[in-house]
């Protein structure tokens, strides 16, 4: 089993709808957990944080269920510029490693 | 304040070759990280330096080395390349003692193509 899971998708969003999609981690250690989006051919960047109780930034939500081992992401009012490959990342208590999800494909169509 | 820079931004190397990759951290960084990510999936950790040392490794085999030099810019080394090593290779940097909290950050990565 991968540390870090996602569904691969691709999740086909009408703009202006909203979307979620969930990641599921094995360690129960795992203390620090991160969105990250990553556009075709380009470098992950950080989306957002993920934090116990839940975190908002703009059209984005973010949750964490330690009692399940996931995390989920919200989009809502889906842009266009939405459109984008969406990776889990986990953290270990030390060290700083990143362990990514396979990553979540997320198309927004007009 | 210029972010974490890789070099090169593409290279095509043929099976059995060697190549070296190239890494800058941000600026006030002192931990480099190397990740390799194959089409289609996620990234996959290799190694970290920090204070020129290898602290943690991944999966993967001693094909795979690197350094860290005393400005805290690092290298990747592939030797005896594989098919499988064509991937997208990316750095990132940050700071020790930040805690697991503190989010990573990527360069541009190295697409290595192997033929």
């Amino acid at each position: 089993r991968k540390e870090v899971e996602q569904d691969p998708g691709p999740f086909n969003v009408p703009e202006g709808a909203t979307v979620a999609f969930n990641c599921t981690y094995s360690n129960s250690a795992s203390q620090s957990f991160f969105w990250y989006r990553q556009d075709c051919r380009k470098e992950p960047k950080l989306l957002m944080s993920v934090y116990s109780s839940g975190n908002e930034d703009g059209r984005f939500t973010a949750q964490l269920n330690r009692a399940s081992q996931y995390i989920s992401l919200l989009i809502r009012d889906s842009k266009l510029s939405d459109s984008a490959t969406y990776l889990c990342v986990v953290i270990k208590a030390a060290g700083n490693k990143l362990t990514f999800g396979g990553g979540t494909r997320v198309l927004v169509k007009p | 304040d210029a972010g974490v820079t890789q070099s090169p931004t593409h290279l095509i190397k043929t099976r059995g070759q060697q190549v070296t990759l190239r890494c800058s951290p941000k600026s006030g960084h002192d931990t480099v990280s190397w990740y390799q990510q194959a089409l289609g999936q996620g990234p996959q950790f290799i190694f970290q330096y920090y204070e020129e040392e290898e602290r943690q490794r991944g999966n993967f085999p001693d094909r795979f080395s690197g350094h860290q030099f005393p400005n805290y810019s690092s290298e990747l080394n592939v030797n005896a390349l594989l098919l499988g090593d064509s991937a997208l290779y990316l750095c990132a940097s940050s700071l020790a003692g930040t805690g697991p909290r503190e989010p990573q950050h990527f360069g541009d990565g190295t697409r290595l193509s192997i033929l």
